[in-house]
């Protein structure tokens, strides 16, 4: 799976708009984009993914760029329980190769009331 | 609907004893990950199985780590000769491969901690 960079941490207020960015340049044509959250001592969590259109779902939105090299994790109203580890992954179509998620180290968002 | 389970929640051992910890994945779910996040670290793949394919076991750090499932439901992940390298949160996942689907949304469940002392 292809390598994303996110920035290590992020800060917000509540009730604020909060995007998460990730970056992907090297994306292949079939990667799906998902995205993970990881509240405190809890596994991780699915947030949602997609692979070329923006996607909306009760928990996030994810805006995908035309070029597919970046995408950002939107989530429309921060509230205390945000509070966590944001993983962005890369995942090919598991009919091809691959099949666990690929962790890397994510952005650590941390919401004030 | 009852999410992944996992058990023990927390688990102390000593130095070279054997440890066991058992996943209770989603009823009809046919894919199960094991996973393990060690202090300060990222999660780190262990183990797969899908249905009654032989498990992708590419993961495992060592010959002392094995993992069973039987019935196409439970899973045990088994340590022999603990080390202290070994304490780390050992999470469960797993997921429904639906037919015309290419990806898949994986549900861990809450873990167990794993202490070697």
């Amino acid at each position: 799976d292809a390598k994303t960079t996110q920035p290590n941490s992020m800060e917000s207020n509540e009730e604020e708009p909060v995007h998460l960015p990730c970056n992907h340049s090297t994306i292949s044509g079939t990667d799906y984009i998902h995205w993970y959250r990881q509240l405190p001592s809890q596994g991780p969590e699915y947030v949602i993914h997609g692979l070329t259109s923006n996607v909306n779902n009760r928990m996030a939105s994810l805006a995908i760029a035309e070029d597919r090299k970046s995408s950002t994790l939107i989530l429309h109203r921060a509230t205390l329980r945000d509070a966590a580890v944001y993983y962005c992954i890369l995942r090919g179509p598991y009919n091809q190769a691959g099949t666990a998620l690929i962790f890397g180290k994510g952005t650590t968002l941390s919401v004030s009331s | 609907g009852a999410g992944v389970s996992q058990s023990p929640s927390n688990k102390v051992t000593e130095k070279g004893k054997d440890v066991e910890l058992r996943c209770d994945p989603i009823s009809g779910h046919t894919a199960l990950y094991w996973y393990r996040q060690s202090l300060g670290q990222g999660l780190e793949f262990l183990i797969y199985f899908q249905g009654n394919s032989a498990p992708d076991k590419s993961g495992l750090p060592s010959d002392r780590f094995s993992a069973e499932r039987t019935g196409g439901s439970v899973s045990t992940l088994t340590i022999q000769r603990t080390q202290q390298e070994d304490s780390a949160v050992y999470l469960c996942a797993s997921s429904s491969r639906g037919a015309g689907g290419f990806t898949d949304t994986q549900y861990f469940g809450p873990g167990t901690r794993l202490t070697v002392l």
